[in-house]
């Protein structure tokens, strides 16, 4: 009955490795996003996909690469983790790409490095 | 460049009593706003939004009102419950095109018993 499900819920890690965060929706929408929201709250939309085009990439380092296999699923790979990147990560999926759109949040993926 | 304020960053009140949460956006253009509710351990969720040709509107207990001249927005809950205790985050977009949400920093409103 999930909506919008990601793996895994918690994630810890070291500086140095890569780590990949996957994300899936059965709403049948057509556009998935991804946000991180720090240690104080603050969401910040990174990246968008429509229909597995990519439509919004924000100022997000390049160790930061999504990859969207089909509609259903946004997957977020993140090369050489760096303490900083510590934060929980937020998938959303729309029924579209215009922001009046509800955006349905995912459960967040609580990721450490350390 | 574009931003949303948000106040206060944390607001305890009474049950029953009522709780008003303040934004104020930077992008003249904006003209979509939604309010997300965050409850612990959980992603964000829609509760209400409003557009910017209408000046407030209502849910039940929760209202939403807007100055466009001003750019300020507010959250209005009456007869606050246990259960309205999270984080509520305004936001601002433009409803054409594809348009990001840029996020207020978030109000942790707690409903005391």
């Amino acid at each position: 009955d999930t909506a919008v499900s990601q793996t895994p819920k918690y994630l810890v890690t070291q500086m140095g490795n890569d780590k990949s965060i996957k994300c899936e929706q059965n709403l049948g929408h057509d556009t998935m996003y991804w946000y991180k929201q720090d240690s104080k709250k603050f969401l910040k939309i990174m990246f968008s996909y429509n229909n597995k085009e990519l439509i919004i990439n924000e100022t997000v380092p390049n160790r930061f690469s999504p990859k969207s296999p089909d509609k259903a699923h946004l997957n977020l790979h993140i090369n050489s983790l760096e303490l900083g990147d510590s934060a929980v990560y937020f998938c959303a999926s729309s029924l579209g790409p215009g922001a009046t759109y509800e955006q349905y949040f995912g459960p967040g993926t609580r990721l450490t490095v350390t | 460049g574009e931003n949303v304020e948000q106040h206060p960053s944390t607001l305890s009140v009474q049950e029953g009593d009522s709780a008003v949460i303040k934004c104020t956006y930077s992008d003249s253009a904006s003209n979509y706003f939604p309010w997300y509710k965050q409850e612990l351990g959980k992603g964000p969720q829609l509760i209400i939004d409003i557009r910017s040709n209408v000046g407030e509107k209502k849910d039940q207990r929760i209202a939403v009102t807007l100055n466009k001249t001003a750019k300020h927005f507010s959250l209005h809950i009456t007869e606050t419950q246990p259960e309205d205790s999270a984080v509520y985050f305004c936001a601002a977009s433009r409803a054409s095109g594809t348009y990001k949400y840029i996020f207020g920093t978030g109000t942790r409103l707690k409903v005391l018993a």
